[in-house]
């Protein structure tokens, strides 16, 4: 049983460009949560996702940043117009209906902006 | 959010028992203590948690204070692997979050 798998594992661009971060989640999890990490910072929580819905975003950016998780597809966070202090490490967590209270990471995408 | 606190780092050695503390003095009733750990560059893993008895799974086991103020996540025999920061987080019973604090820096020496 495959893993949350997020990619790319490394990302980098330049200010002002558009960063899409994919997350799959683990064969039939529904529940998706986004976390970003700062350097020598904790992590933080950004956005939980189900299917098609978001359920919180209090954690989220309020502009330049959005989440969806498609009926179809990984989950994308997306971030617009980047600039260097959204350099991080991003980190997507997958759970179901019957055992939420475990979530089970990736390996993280680092997002670098030159 | 309840509030968690944590040394900021420990350190033990290869083969030996190490005990990792918390203490959440402000824990409410229905909070479930979770503990995860973030291996360097990978992502958190998912260690144990418990909410008033003790806990033992294939990684770790949980130690609950009678009062709920604090806990302790055991290691019985570290290894090299274990190196590690251990997050000690309080969950309410249907949050969906998790709320990181800094947690503790575990060294092991070989």
């Amino acid at each position: 049983n495959a893993g949350v798998m997020q990619n790319p594992r490394h990302l980098v661009r330049r200010r002002g460009q558009e960063a899409r971060l994919r997350c799959s989640p683990m064969k039939g999890h529904s529940h998706v949560y986004w976390y970003r990490q700062l350097p020598e910072e904790g992590l933080k929580f950004m956005v939980y996702l189900q299917k098609e819905n978001i359920i919180d975003e209090s954690g989220m950016p309020k502009e330049r940043f959005s989440a969806e998780f498609p009926k179809e597809g990984p989950s994308i966070l997306r971030i617009q117009q980047v600039v260097r202090g959204d350099s991080a490490a991003y980190f997507c967590a997958s759970g179901d209906t019957y055992s939420r209270d475990i979530q089970y990471f990736g390996a993280g995408t680092r997002l670098s902006v030159l | 959010d309840a509030k968690t606190t944590q040394p900021n780092s420990m350190e033990s050695n290869e083969e030996e028992p190490v005990h990792l503390p918390c203490n959440h003095s402000t824990i409410s009733g229905t909070d479930y203590i979770h503990w995860y750990r973030q291996l360097p560059s990978q992502g958190p893993e998912y260690v144990i948690h418990g909410l008033t008895s003790n806990v033992n799974n294939r990684m770790a086991s949980l130690a609950i204070a009678e009062d709920r103020k604090s806990s302790t996540l055991i290691l019985h025999r570290a290894t090299l692997r274990d190196a590690a920061v251990y997050y000690c987080i309080l969950r309410p019973p249907r949050a969906q979050k998790l709320v990181f604090g800094q947690g503790t820096r575990l060294t092991i020496n070989p």
